[in-house]
């Protein structure tokens, strides 16, 4: 069985500026997707990125980066920029290679964004 | 873009009584799915289904049934509530198998069920 770990359950971070949220996760799959979702007070999950685990380069998305480090199963959320649109419940998820939609998700971090 | 709508925002039922948790997809995705969400545990699986009257469960079925009666709609059933089912319940759907560059859920907004 797969686990994915949030250590932060709380992190700040002042607009503008940069925040990275951990992630690390526990499988004996080779191949398997990870995401990061967001979650604002609306309760709307949002994916906010997405890495394939055969993948070595980091995805990026706008101002959202990964730090993928699949030895040290790794996989960290860097937002640069921060808005105060950021604001919400960030969640790191993983799922197997052919298991769509099956995601098995970490207790998430709430990130809030000061002006 | 794809919309997920489960039928009730809040809901206050009472130990014993039968629930059901209704959700649809409007773009005829194959896969659906229930979560949980709780503070500190995140979201965890209940049940999903990759087909209409096709079930399987996820990681924690206890307590709660489902059915797929139609490709569009998915719903959770708890049998006799429970207080520790008081929780926030997600609906999520996905198009099906194969390779997506794309690829994502599609969550509702989520019911608050309290049992009381």
């Amino acid at each position: 069985a797969q686990t994915v770990t949030q250590s932060q359950p709380e992190m700040s971070v002042q607009e503008a500026e940069t925040v990275t949220l951990s992630c690390t996760y526990d499988t004996s799959e080779n191949n398997y997707y990870l995401f990061w979702y967001k979650q604002p007070p609306s309760r709307q999950m949002i994916l906010v990125i997405r890495q394939e685990a055969y993948k070595q380069q980091n995805a990026t998305e706008n101002r959202f980066s990964v730090n993928f480090q699949k030895a040290a199963k790794s996989f960290s959320l860097k937002i640069s920029d921060s808005q105060l649109g950021d604001t919400a419940m960030y969640f790191c998820a993983f799922r197997p290679g052919t298991s769509y939609g099956k995601l098995t998700f970490g207790q998430g971090t709430i990130l809030t964004v000061h002006p | 873009d794809v919309k997920v709508t489960q039928s009730s925002r809040y809901l206050v039922k009472r130990t014993g009584e039968k629930v059901f948790l209704e959700c649809v997809q409007d773009m005829d995705h194959e896969n659906m799915f229930w979560y949980r969400q709780d503070p500190g545990l995140g979201l965890r699986l209940i049940y999903f289904s990759y087909d209409v009257k096709m079930k399987e469960k996820g990681d924690i079925p206890e307590g709660y049934s489902v059915s797929r009666e139609k490709k569009e709609r998915f719903s959770l059933i708890l049998e006799s509530a429970s207080t520790n089912q008081t929780s926030m319940y997600l609906c999520a759907s996905h198009y099906g198998t194969g390779a997506a560059t794309n690829e994502k859920l599609f969550f509702g907004s989520g019911t608050q069920l309290s049992v009381l």
